[in-house]
């Protein structure tokens, strides 16, 4: 079973949709989830933290499933500019700043 | 708004040459990492660094690979003897603590290229 799992997609949404994205994870010791955005050949950047409890930010919620080590993103009014690659990202359940990344999920935003 | 930078963005080398990416962290930050995407794939994780020292690296990262922290500012990847298998884009990264939320910025990334 691979360490972080995410369906690739793509996924084309009109302007305005609600979008999710899942994400699953193997290692029930990890520590710390996060989902990071990266444009076509940039780098990753953090797009939020994902705590135990929930966490909101703007359009964007993100959950946390400890008990089926499920991750999820939920895009509300979709804009172009959210158009990207969506990654899961989990801690090393041995080394909190060992990143463990999914392979992203590909969002087209369309007008 | 502080970045970490990288050069070259774009370094294409034959096969068994050595090649050194060059990061410069941001300034307060303490703790540095390497990691590479081949084209098409996940970003993996190399290796990680503290107080001068190598803290964890992965299986990738063999006696091929080293970092260095040869000044205040800098921070190196090099690979002694490069494969055709090491094309990928390299990405630094640095925090500014070990937490179990940490944000690590990442550079632009230099893409390498061996032929």
């Amino acid at each position: 079973r691979k360490e972080v799992e995410q369906d690739p997609g793509p996924f084309n949404v009109p302007e305005g949709a609600t979008v999710a994205f899942n994400c699953t994870y193997s290692n029930s010791a990890s520590q710390s989830f996060f989902w990071y955005r990266q444009d076509c050949r940039k780098e990753p950047k953090l797009l939020m933290s994902v705590y135990s409890s929930g966490n909101e930010d703007g359009r964007f919620t993100a959950q946390l499933n400890r008990a089926s080590q499920y991750i999820s993103l939920l895009i509300r009014d979709s804009k172009l500019s959210d158009s990207a690659t969506y990654l899961c990202v989990v801690s090393s359940p041995t080394n909190t700043d060992k990143l463990i990344f999914g392979t992203g999920t590909r969002l087209q935003v369309f007008p | 708004e502080p970045e970490v930078t990288q050069t070259p963005s774009h370094q294409v080398t034959q096969m068994g040459q050595e090649v050194i990416l060059r990061c410069v962290p941001i300034s307060n930050h303490l703790y540095f990492y390497w990691y590479r995407q081949i084209l098409g794939q996940k970003v993996e994780f190399l290796v990680s660094f503290y107080n001068n020292e190598i803290s964890e690296k992965s299986e990738i990262f063999d006696d091929q690979f080293s970092v260095e922290r040869p000044d205040g500012s800098n921070f190196t990847l090099k690979i002694r003897s490069t494969k055709l298998e090491d094309s990928a884009m390299y990405f630094c990264a640095s925090s500014e603590r070990l937490a179990l939320y940490n944000e690590q910025f990442f550079g632009p990334g230099t893409r390498l290229t061996v032929l």
